[in-house]
């Protein structure tokens, strides 16, 4: 299958700093990535859809001025957590959508990074 | 996108075949019914999914009823590192934009 690489794999920083997630996709191009979010003992939740070369959707509920999501090229993309708060510490999980699979859309994902804000 | 409900947890015996069920009884026609699984603290790892026939790769094999509205992954010989969350989504695939929505998925323990 595709493979989809996450940079850092964890981070720790202090609260009010800011923090950039990467997501590349390795061996395929990728208009359309996700980012998830996922707290302990929970399900993964969409936080926002990246599009290349235009503006994210964000879920609702999610800020977007906090969570500010650049996708420049076709496997590239990163989340940057503005501000972080001890609220903010979770596991990341970008996505992206592979268009050569049969119906068009498998997604793989990534890794994850674990944000721990102290 | 279909809801889809599946058993919260389930065990199964090393070596053994493991059968997780998915019943997504309001399944469109053009929706696929997709499989991933997530192993402690890592991202979710696809592996397989289908629209009507029933299909297999190297992981698994998915069963899916002639009505489309149930399915079943079977792991052939499951192994302790099988141990994981299973997601059951349904989705319809369109060109951009499509995103998967978890649910809480089927926890299998594989015991030695």
């Amino acid at each position: 299958g595709a493979v989809v690489s996450q940079h850092p794999s964890w981070v720790i920083c202090k609260s009010g700093t800011s923090v950039k997630i990467e997501c590349r996709s390795l061996d395929f191009q990728a208009t359309t990535m996700f980012w998830y979010r996922q707290f302990p003992k929970q399900s993964l939740m969409l936080m926002a859809t990246s599009n290349e070369g235009s503006k994210a959707t964000y879920e609702q509920g999610v800020e977007k001025d906090k969570f500010l999501i650049n996708h420049a090229s076709l496997t590239l993309s990163t989340l940057t957590v503005t501000s972080a708060h001890p609220e903010d510490s979770s596991f990341y999980i970008c996505s992206a959508r592979d268009p050569r699979t049969s119906g068009g859309a498998t997604q793989y994902f990534g890794p994850g990074t674990r944000l721990t804000v102290l | 996108d279909a809801k889809t409900t599946q058993p919260t947890s389930m065990d199964c015996a090393e070596g053994r075949a493991a059968n997780l069920p998915c019943n997504h009884s309001t399944i469109s026609g053009n929706e696929y019914v997709y499989w991933y699984r997530q192993i402690h603290s890592q991202g979710p790892q696809y592996i397989i999914h289908g629209l009507k026939n029933n299909e297999t790769n190297e992981m698994a094999s998915l069963i899916i009823t002639e009505d489309r509205k149930s399915s079943t992954l079977i792991l052939p010989h499951a192994t302790l590192r099988d141990t994981a969350v299973y997601y059951c989504i349904v989705r319809v695939d369109l060109e951009a934009g499509n995103m998967l929505t978890f649910g809480g998925g089927t926890r299998l323990m594989v015991k030695p």
